[in-house]
């Protein structure tokens, strides 16, 4: 069975701190690995995709990934009260077909 | 504007009374899926497809059917409900193919299901 895991959270942190957030996969054949962000009641909206080990940065947000520990994290600089969501953590099998993603952490920015 | 729609948005049945969630995206993408939300177990694929007449489980298919005969629509069967498919679905496409960012997924805006 594929997993994908992330700590419930809530998470908090005060606004302007830098957030971390953090996920393990199961599927060594994974390649493709996405961050949503979903506000209460929305629609999980993309914030970042990565494939290659490493950092990838999109204005306050990096991503990085290590393949070998099977780790994905999203770092969020300069947090905002506007950033409080669910980050949902996904990966995609080798095949470009089965999305597996994982039960989200809630994170809070306190003002 | 670009976008996936479905429809209904709020939907509250029988058990057993067969009910079709229609999906419908814009953007000329080739793979779209259909995904349930629970408290507390993340986002659960039910079915995808990677083109027209092209579908496949997900990891939570049993009771659900879908169908695509278009590109552009990937409706959502349920043919005798159940209390326990009482969940929030969403549909989402991605263009697919080529690298990874053609795996970004849009989603759509859900649909609330109350099975009684």
């Amino acid at each position: 069975q594929k997993e994908v895991e992330q700590n419930s959270g809530p998470l908090s942190v005060p606004e302007g701190a830098i957030a971390s957030l953090n996920c393990t996969y199961s599927d060594r054949g994974s390649q493709s690995f996405f961050w949503y962000r979903q506000y209460s009641g929305k629609s999980p909206e993309l914030i970042m995709s990565i494939y290659s080990n490493g950092d990838k940065e999109d204005g306050r947000f990096t991503a990085q990934l290590n393949k070998a520990s099977q780790y994905v994290s999203l770092l969020i600089r300069d947090s905002q009260p506007s950033d409080s969501a669910t980050y949902l953590c996904a990966a995609l099998d080798n095949y470009g077909q089965n999305f597996v993603f994982g039960p989200g952490t809630r994170l809070s920015v306190l003002p | 504007e670009a976008q996936v729609t479905q429809n209904p948005r709020y939907l509250i049945t029988v058990t057993g009374k067969k009910l079709t969630v229609t999906c419908s995206q814009n953007m000329n993408h080739e793979y779209m899926s259909w995904y349930r939300q629970d408290p507390g177990l993340g986002l659960r694929q039910i079915y995808y497809s990677m083109n027209v007449e092209v579908t496949d489980k997900g990891d939570v298919p049993e009771g659900y059917k879908v169908s695509r005969k278009e590109k552009r629509n990937f409706p959502l069967i349920l043919e005798s409900p159940s209390p326990n498919q009482t969940s929030l679905y969403f549909c989402a496409s991605s263009l697919s193919g080529g690298g990874p960012a053609y795996n970004e997924q849009f989603f759509g805006p859900g649909t609330r299901l109350t099975v009684l």
